[in-house]
């Protein structure tokens, strides 16, 4: 089944750096990949999404890009905000299912120092 | 206000209770998730129901019993629980096409669960 990798644990930048998370999935035919945001004491949210037939989407101080011949996926956010800090989650969705069997990666606490 | 309300909040139960989370989503979806978060696993998924049939079961131990009476109502039932079972019990829905949904889940806040 589908594996999803995600790095790093945890990520501490300076505010108004840029911060970076990868992850890499298994499955080939997988085409939908999101990233979920969740802060402290709430449940996660969805930020941004790419599907298989763009190499990259954008969305205000959000980015993300995918290589399919590699199989991985990057989240990039530029200017950090203390409001960014959080645990942001990559996924997949398994080639067999439809979109919403999403599988997740393990997590990336983002903190962001004053 | 998401949509997507979960009770209770918090359980605390002992390892020969049964009790059962409760999930409600008003958003007119038609699939429902329930996904574990622990420290050990995070957002792990447990089941899926679309229109209202399971069609995932991710090897979850049988002391972990789902319920969906309708597309907008879905049970977990608990009995026999260990104390590894403590965690964070979140319910999901999202709108499935009959080809490809959106992908985007909602989730509600979580029950928290303490198993002693």
């Amino acid at each position: 089944g589908e594996n999803v990798e995600q790095h790093p644990s945890t990520l501490s930048v300076q505010e108004g750096d840029s911060a970076v998370i990868k992850c890499t999935y298994s499955d080939s035919a997988s085409n939908y990949f999101p990233w979920y945001k969740q802060e402290l004491g709430k449940r996660p949210q969805l930020i941004i999404d790419i599907r298989s037939n763009v190499g990259e989407k954008k969305d205000q101080r959000i980015a993300v890009t995918l290589n399919k011949t590699a199989k991985h996926f990057s989240l990039h956010i530029t200017e950090t905000q203390p409001e960014d800090s959080a645990v942001y989650f990559c996924a997949a969705n398994p080639g067999y299912s439809s979109a919403s069997k999403i599988i997740f990666g393990s997590g990336t606490r983002l903190s962001i120092r004053p | 206000e998401t949509g997507v309300t979960q009770t209770p909040r918090h359980l605390v139960m002992g390892m020969t209770n049964k009790k059962s989370l409760k999930c409600e989503q008003h958003l007119g979806h038609n699939a429902m998730y329930w996904y574990k978060q622990s420290a050990k696993k995070p957002l792990e998924l447990m089941f899926v129901y679309n229109f209202k049939e399971q069609t995932e079961n991710n090897s979850v131990p049988s002391r972990f019993s789902p319920e969906c009476p309708n597309s907008s109502h879905l049970f977990l039932h608990l009995h026999t629980l260990q104390p590894e079972d403590s965690a964070l019990y979140l319910c999901a829905s999202s709108q499935e096409g009959l080809a490809e949904g959106t992908g985007e889940l909602f989730f509600g806040e979580g029950s928290r669960l303490t198993v002693l």
